[in-house]
């Protein structure tokens, strides 16, 4: 069946460092990969995606590269900043027999950004 | 503005008890999701909807019951025969069918057994 693994946190960095957070995925076919982030206490949030291979999704400096080669999607940012903590899902969407789709999400990372 | 909107944010529930979580969304989405979330787990799918009046157990149905008489809501019961109830529930849409979308999830609700 469908998987997603990631990383475990939680990940401690200072405010400007470089963040980079691991996903692979095990799937058949070719699923759409996505990142979601959650605040404390709130529901999940899209943060970016890629529908084919070599796609790189971006959005508020957050980048994430699909790569069929090695089924990764790996989430990075050059500089993160204190409000960036939160915690972070990497998900595949796969079709379903019959139509429609589901979302098999990761763990989640705890990203801690501190001063 | 177009969203997601689970009711209530907090729940209580006695032993024993039957309780119905409500999400409801007016972006005009065909498919709706039930999802549990759990410390360390991830979130695990419970019941989705492709459509009114239809739809299908995922992947942690024990336990809970669905109804989808209209195409706005999509309501959760936590049956007595659910034994860990207490868990963070979110409800999530998306635009059906096959294509690349993402989902839209509600901010959920926190129940818990008391």
């Amino acid at each position: 069946g469908n998987s997603v693994t990631q990383m475990e946190g939680p990940v401690t960095l200072s405010e400007e460092a470089f963040l980079t957070i691991n996903c692979t995925y095990t799937a058949t076919g070719y699923p759409s990969l996505f990142w979601y982030v959650q605040y404390p206490g709130e529901g999940l949030q899209l943060l970016l995606k890629a529908t084919k291979a070599d796609d790189k999704g971006s959005n508020k400096g957050f980048e994430a590269t699909y790569r069929k080669e090695t089924t990764s999607f790996h989430l990075e940012k050059g500089s993160v900043q204190v409000s960036d903590s939160a915690v972070y899902f990497c998900a595949l969407r796969a079709i379903l027999t019959g139509g429609g789709n589901k979302l098999t999400f990761g763990t989640g990372t705890q990203l801690k950004v501190e001063l | 503005d177009g969203g997601i909107t689970q009711s209530p944010k907090y729940l209580f529930r006695k032993e024993g008890q039957n309780v119905t979580l409500s999400c409801e969304q007016n972006l005009n989405h065909d498919a709706m999701y039930w999802y549990r979330q759990d410390p360390g787990q991830g979130l695990r799918l419970i019941y989705y909807s492709q459509i009114v009046n239809d739809f299908q157990k995922g992947d942690i149905a024990e336990g809970y019951s669905v109804s989808r008489e209209k195409k706005e809501s999509f309501p959760l019961t936590v049956t007595s025969a659910q034994k860990n109830p207490t868990a963070f529930y979110l409800c999530a849409s998306s635009i059906g069918g096959t294509g690349g979308y993402g989902y839209t999830f509600g901010s959920g609700t926190r129940l818990t057994v008391v």
